[in-house]
């Protein structure tokens, strides 16, 4: 079952912040996060862990809540290279071999 | 270090005919996974290999097969194409062990006509 991803999209100026959430109805044990730009190929962003360990991104940050099993990336300060289609992968298998992608949240970051 | 490579880029098929697609990991990649991607669903799994051997499969029918081969390199095969199975066919390879991330090919467009 795909992860719920909100916003679907966001429009924000240069600068500003973003949040992209991301649920799942599944226990999980890591989120993945990636950023796919039109006509690209996705490329990782993050990897989130059960008990809070963090890898990847050293200028985007999110968050792993386990019991409500959501993940939030936080978008700060936004530059215009943010601009993408942001997907989530849940994995509630705790290999991360079978990642399901929610749909997708479109971001444009504007000068 | 080269990238994810897939081939070839766009391939358009009749209706009822058969595709193969391949995809050349990074050296070293042990594990290569395949994603459908289309607009309205996002990226859908279809299969992950590792060592020659098919180890997850999506919820797909088995018109969609996959091979993979002591080089790694891997092959996806959709026979008796429907007009449904247009879409971007993305490869993804990792190390295949511990919780790592992706890295993606640019895709394989298909266009079933």
């Amino acid at each position: 079952q795909q992860p719920v991803q909100s916003p679907q999209a966001v429009i924000l100026r240069e600068g500003e912040d973003a949040v992209i959430n991301c649920s799942s109805s599944k226990a999980l044990y890591s989120v993945h996060w990636y950023r796919q730009k039109h006509g690209e190929a996705p490329v990782f962003l993050m990897i989130l862990l059960k008990g809070g360990e963090q890898k990847g991104h050293e200028k985007i940050s999110a968050s792993f809540n386990e019991k409500k099993q959501q993940s939030s990336l936080y978008l700060t300060a936004s530059q215009l290279s943010y601009s993408g289609t942001y997907f989530c992968g849940p994995d509630s298998s705790g290999s991360a071999r079978q990642l399901t992608f929610g749909s997708g949240t479109q971001l444009t970051v504007l000068p | 270090k080269a990238g994810v490579t897939q081939t070839p880029r766009y391939l358009i098929k009749t209706r009822g005919q058969q595709v193969t697609l391949s995809c050349s990991p990074i050296s070293g990649h042990r594990s290569v996974s395949w994603y459908q991607q289309t607009p309205g669903q996002g990226l859908q799994f279809l299969f992950e290999y590792f060592s020659e051997t098919q180890r997850n499969k999506g919820n797909f029918p088995g018109r969609f097969s996959g091979r993979q081969f002591s080089n790694s390199r891997s092959e996806m095969n959709v026979s008796t194409l429907e007009l449904g199975d247009s879409a971007l066919y993305l490869c993804a390879s990792n190390i295949g062990t511990g919780v790592v991330g992706y890295t993606f090919g640019s895709g394989t467009r298909l266009t079933v006509v």
